[in-house]
């Protein structure tokens, strides 16, 4: 069964540095998504991506992040200069569609990410 | 008042009960609903997906929601020590995000 897949599955950096997390969404989606998960707290939103574009983001997707899709496979999720409250489970997802019934969302295992 | 409520629990049953899991939410422009199950330091998992009112069943798994009552939930019957994980309930509107509930822990024991 196809599945999203996202590496490194842990991340450790020191405040102030970047850090990219990456993404192979599954093969035929064409719409990706980036969720956070704090831990003890509720998978949040941060953005949804199709064709080279964000499509919508939320008020935690501020100017240091940023996505990238590289190349034809990978989806990237970059925060330009960490703080301690980015320590999360960052989750990668992907659908076929975006509006509509046929947006079911698939997730990959995550990146947890510690900034020290 | 938060878009979409969950008990958080932990709700602790022995193996062979129902479960009922539910969430409660307070914007009517939600149409998809889904439910997913997450074991520790893992991805989110979709079990059901359902888009109308009315129950949609798959297995051991039954879904239900109600509109009118902005109220959603899953059933599993014949409850398994495999299934003690955290369920989260999710919807959306016509956009692309995902609104999740906070989740509730399930633990079932032989």
């Amino acid at each position: 069964e196809p599945e999203v897949t996202q590496t490194p599955s842990h991340q450790v950096t020191q405040m102030g540095q970047e850090v990219i997390l990456r993404c192979v969404p599954i093969s035929n989606h064409l719409y990706f998504y980036w969720y956070r998960q704090i831990l003890g707290q509720k998978v949040e939103f941060l953005v949804s991506f199709y064709n080279n574009e964000i499509s919508e983001k939320s008020e935690i997707f501020d100017d240091q992040f940023s996505v990238e899709r590289p190349d034809g496979s990978n989806f990237t999720l970059k925060i330009r200069s960490t703080k301690l409250e980015d320590s999360a489970m960052y989750f990668c997802a992907s659908s076929v569609e975006s509006l509509g019934p046929k947006n079911i969302q698939y997730f990959g295992a995550g990146t947890r990410l510690s900034v020290l | 008042q938060k878009e979409v409520e969950q008990d958080p629990g932990p709700l602790s049953v022995p193996e062979g009960a129902i479960v009922s899991l539910n969430c409660t939410y307070s914007n009517s422009a939600f149409q998809y609903f889904m439910w997913y199950r997450q074991y520790s330091r893992k991805g989110p998992e979709l079990l059901m997906y359902t888009y109308s009112s009315g129950n949609k069943e798959d297995g051991r798994f039954t879904a239900q929601v109600d509109k009118s009552s902005k109220y959603i939930s899953l059933f599993i019957r014949d409850s398994q020590p495999s299934d003690s994980a955290t369920y989260l309930c999710a919807m959306r509107r016509n956009t692309d995000k995902l609104i999740f509930g906070t989740g509730t822990r399930l633990q079932v024991f032989p």
